[in-house]
């Protein structure tokens, strides 16, 4: 069935350092690519996504990328702050038309100041 | 900023009850999800919404829940005859097509006793 990687399960970084997640996707029709950021206590939240058809996303701080080939995308964090620190979860959407994402397990990231 | 709002944010119930998570989506927005998390575990799909009617469901969403779009602004989610194991963090999301980002709220955290 399908199923999404996710790593590191956890991750430590010196504020200012750069950061990065990385997931595989196994079904190859995927073609949507979100990535959010849940703070304790609160609901997933939005923060980059990329369709099949772009290799390269960028968003400030934030830039995502894609190789289909490969079926990896990856998130990258740069000049990460403390409030960066929470927990990311990369997913992948198929081509069904109605959006059911399937999640990684998540990246605990803390970002020491 | 619109948003997806949940209630409660926390409901106990006892083993064999019955319970509904209420959900308001984003106005504008056609379609809707639940998903769930089990604590320290990644989100799961249980079942999107459209257009009055299922348009896809998991595993997971077996003949004890359902789904329902009341009136015009609330979606909820019933859980027939609750199990210990239905104990979790319930999300609900919303996206204006099928195709583009899913918003969550901020969940309901149900725990069965």
């Amino acid at each position: 069935g399908e199923n999404v990687e996710q790593h590191p399960s956890t991750l430590s970084v010196q504020e200012g350092d750069s950061a990065v997640i990385k997931c595989t996707y196994s079904d190859s029709a995927s073609n949507y690519f979100p990535w959010y950021k849940q703070e304790l206590g609160k609901g997933p939240q939005l923060i980059i996504d990329i369709r099949s058809n772009v290799g390269e996303k960028k968003d400030q701080r934030i830039a995502v990328t894609l190789n289909k080939t490969a079926k990896h995308f990856s998130l990258h964090i740069t000049e990460t702050q403390p409030e960066d620190s929470a927990v990311y979860f990369c997913a992948a959407s198929g081509n069904s038309g109605y959006n059911k994402l399937i999640f990684g397990a998540g990246t605990r990231l803390a970002v020491h100041p | 900023e619109p948003e997806v709002t949940q209630t409660p944010s926390h409901q106990v119930t006892q083993m064999g009850q019955e319970v509904i998570l209420r959900c308001v989506p984003i106005s504008n927005h056609l379609y809707f999800y639940w998903y769930r998390q089990i604590l320290g575990q990644k989100v799961e799909f249980l079942v999107s919404f459209y257009n009055n009617e299922i348009s896809e469901k998991s595993e997971i969403f077996d003949d004890q829940f359902s789904v329902e779009r009341p009136d015009g602004s609330n979606f909820t989610l019933k859980i027939r005859s609750t199990k210990l194991e239905d104990s979790a963090m319930y999300f609900c999301a919303s996206s204006q097509d099928g195709n583009t980002e899913a918003f969550f709220g901020q969940g309901t955290r149900l725990t069965v006793v």
